[in-house]
């Protein structure tokens, strides 16, 4: 089977740097994706990581280690519209299905 | 300009009634596929087609069907809904199929529907 767990929720002030963890088990590995989701929005896509390390693009960075089996996104500069959900997913089933993380819900303090 | 639509945004349904709920991208992707989104589930995949007449169930496919008769369409069907299926439905399309890899998945605005 394959199953994804993040945290449920986050709370962060403005500014400040937070991290959320994602750990996966699954029976093939293609790589771990981030999604943001506002409330009532769709899914928007963050990032990729399919090897080992760290990969960044603005504000938001994203960590694989496969050895592992788990991966973070570090949002740095927290601003009020960061305030979403936020989804790992991994691509498993030798590439053909997306399989993502419960959420962790993040919540930017003033 | 990119995009998956879906339609309609919202609905209201009565059991046993059959729907269908329409999704369109305009980005030549190959692969296609449809969530449900659940309080405290995360999205869950339904299912997803490599390409043009390939589909296959994810994780939750009962009581649902699809079809993709042409590389921009994917339509789910519910034929006979139940109020279990009361949920939150995501369409999205990314670019590669059989090639493996990953690429960004484009989500349409998802439809609210409501079977009571």
């Amino acid at each position: 089977g394959q199953s994804l767990e993040q945290p449920s929720e986050v709370t962060a002030v403005e500014g400040a740097i937070v991290q959320i963890n994602c750990t996966y088990q699954t029976s093939g590995f293609y790589g771990l994706s981030w999604y943001q989701q506002h409330d009532g929005g769709a899914p928007t896509f963050l990032s990729y990581n399919a090897l080992d390390g760290l990969e960044e693009t603005g504000r938001f960075s994203s960590f694989l280690s496969r050895s592992d089996s788990y991966g973070y996104l570090l949002l740095q500069e927290l601003q009020m519209k960061d305030s979403a959900s936020y989804f790992c997913a991994v691509r498993d089933n030798y590439g053909q299905n997306f399989v993502f993380g419960p959420g962790t819900r993040l919540s930017v303090l003033p | 300009e990119a995009q998956v639509t879906q339609n309609p945004r919202y609905l209201i349904t009565v059991t046993g009634k059959k729907l269908t709920v329409t999704c369109s991208q305009n980005m030549n992707h190959e692969y296609m596929s449809w969530y449900r989104q659940d309080p405290g589930l995360g999205l869950r995949q339904i299912y997803y087609s490599m390409n043009v007449e390939v589909t296959d169930k994810g994780d939750v496919p009962e009581g649902y069907k699809v079809s993709r008769k042409e590389k921009r369409n994917f339509p789910l069907i519910l034929e006979s809904p139940s109020p279990n299926q009361t949920s939150l439905y995501f369409c999205a399309s990314s670019l590669e199929g059989w090639t493996g890899g990953m690429s960004e998945a484009f989500f349409g605005q998802g439809t609210r529907l409501t079977v009571v």
